[in-house]
Order: C-alpha cells, then sequence, then structure tokens
C-alpha cells in the first residue's frame, strides 16, 4: 500500500529557506503517469498547491511562489523535496505531500502532514 | 489561474438528512483529452485531506455510495444523500484540467 511521509523541521527563522522531504514507500516514484505534489494549508484556512514534479522531473509551481520554489526527486531514495527560500510569518503553515494520480488526476494518496512554523 | 467557488461556506445539516455542495469555476474545466478534471476532497478534523470523487462523479475506491458528484463545464456539485456523523468536516472542489492546480476554499458541513 502507497505511503507517504513528510520529514523536516518544525521551526524555521524568517528569512531563511524551509526544506521538506517527502518519502514514498509502496511503490516507485517513478512510476509513470504520477505527479507527485507539495501543499499547504495556514492555520484555520483552506488548501493551497505549492507545486509538482512528475515521473519524469519536470517540475511545476504556484506563481505566487515560483520565484521561492524549489522541487526536486531522488530516485535513489523514493523521495522528494521541498525547498521555500526567504519564508515569512506567511509561510507558518502544515505542509502535505500528495500524489496526483493520472489519468483520473485525482490527488489520491496524501501524507499525515508536517506542522512548520516559522519565528525567530 | 482558473478560480474555484464554493458555496455554502457552512452547512448545517440534521442527521440522515441530504447535503449539497455547489462549485463554480471561472472557467471550463473541460480538457482536450475529453475529459473534466474536477475533483472532491473531504478533510475531517485534524486529519489531512482525503480522495472522495474524481473526473466529476467518480467515486475512489471505499468511498460510501452516499457521496456522488455531477455537473459539467463550470458548475459542479457534491450531493451526500443522509449524512452521518462521520462526515462531518470541511469539503473541497480541486481542478487539475491546468496548472495551477486550485481548490474551492471549502464548505463546512456540521450536525446541527
Amino acid at each position: 500500500q502507497l505511503q507517504l511521509q513528510e520529514s523536516g523541521p518544525g521551526l524555521v527563522k524568517p528569512s531563511e529557506t524551509l526544506s521538506l522531504t517527502c518519502t514514498v514507500s509502496g511503490d516507485s516514484i517513478t512510476s509513470s503517469t504520477y505527479y507527485w505534489g507539495w501543499f499547504r494549508q495556514p492555520p484555520g484556512k483552506g488548501l493551497e498547491w505549492i507545486g509538482s514534479v512528475s515521473s519524469t522531473g519536470t517540475t511545476y509551481s504556484s506563481p505566487s511562489l515560483r520565484s521561492r520554489v524549489s522541487i526536486s526527486v531522488d530516485t535513489s531514495k523514493n523521495q522528494f523535496s521541498l525547498n521555500l527560500s526567504s519564508v515569512s510569518a506567511a509561510d507558518t503553515a502544515v505542509y502535505y505531500c500528495a500524489r496526483l494520480a493520472g489519468p483520473s488526476f485525482g490527488l489520491d494518496v496524501w501524507g499525515q502532514g508536517t506542522t512548520v512554523t516559522v519565528s525567530s | 489561474d482558473i478560480v474555484m467557488t464554493q458555496t455554502p461556506l457552512s452547512s448545517p445539516v440534521t442527521l440522515g438528512q441530504p447535503a449539497s455542495i455547489s462549485c463554480r469555476s471561472s472557467q471550463s474545466l473541460a480538457h482536450s483529452d475529453g475529459n473534466t478534471y474536477l475533483s472532491w476532497l473531504q478533510q475531517r478534523p485534524g486529519q489531512p485531506p482525503r480522495l472522495l470523487i474524481y473526473k466529476i462523479s467518480n467515486r475512489f475506491s471505499g468511498v460510501p455510495d452516499r457521496f456522488s458528484g455531477s455537473g459539467a463545464g463550470t458548475d459542479f456539485t457534491l450531493k451526500i444523500s443522509r449524512v452521518e456523523a462521520e462526515d462531518v468536516g470541511v469539503y473541497y472542489c480541486m481542478q487539475a484540467t491546468q496548472f495551477p492546480l486550485t481548490f474551492g476554499g471549502g464548505t463546512k458541513v456540521e450536525i446541527k
């Protein structure tokens, strides 16, 4: 059964870079027709897409975050990662990784989420 | 970007009664491949989101048949035929027809 697990620091200082990793178990991250994505949810608010990477390594990111976002894949570890630079308090949120499954294009598997607080 | 608008914001429902959530997109979600990539997710309190419906009306594995989706173009609806206590949470529509992926603002379903 496919499982996703986010990991990374729970506290990041303003202006620094937030780095998270999503470990995929139960399937290969290079399986075709999947996109692996990052999402976030600020306290008490809705869901926001940050960006995705395809099984071939093509990346897509939210226009509002594009200048600060980097998403990469490590096939040897079956992981994909998020770097969000120059963070501020507005980046405080629960961060989720999830799989977007083609051809349904539904977000069919989610990690449990990890809370990241930006504070000095 | 495609803007997704959900109504209502909140839906107090009596157990066993139906509930309906509307989602409207700022442009058609029909993809050039003939599919419409509109899905519905449920987020129970303290839990990650869970896929309920994909491509407008297809129930995901394990989703009870009291959940149904319908619509086309820019107007979509999620219906719960008889609300149960476990259905409490926030429901989101999401479009994946084009990047950036976008979500509706969410509809909170609660028991009266």
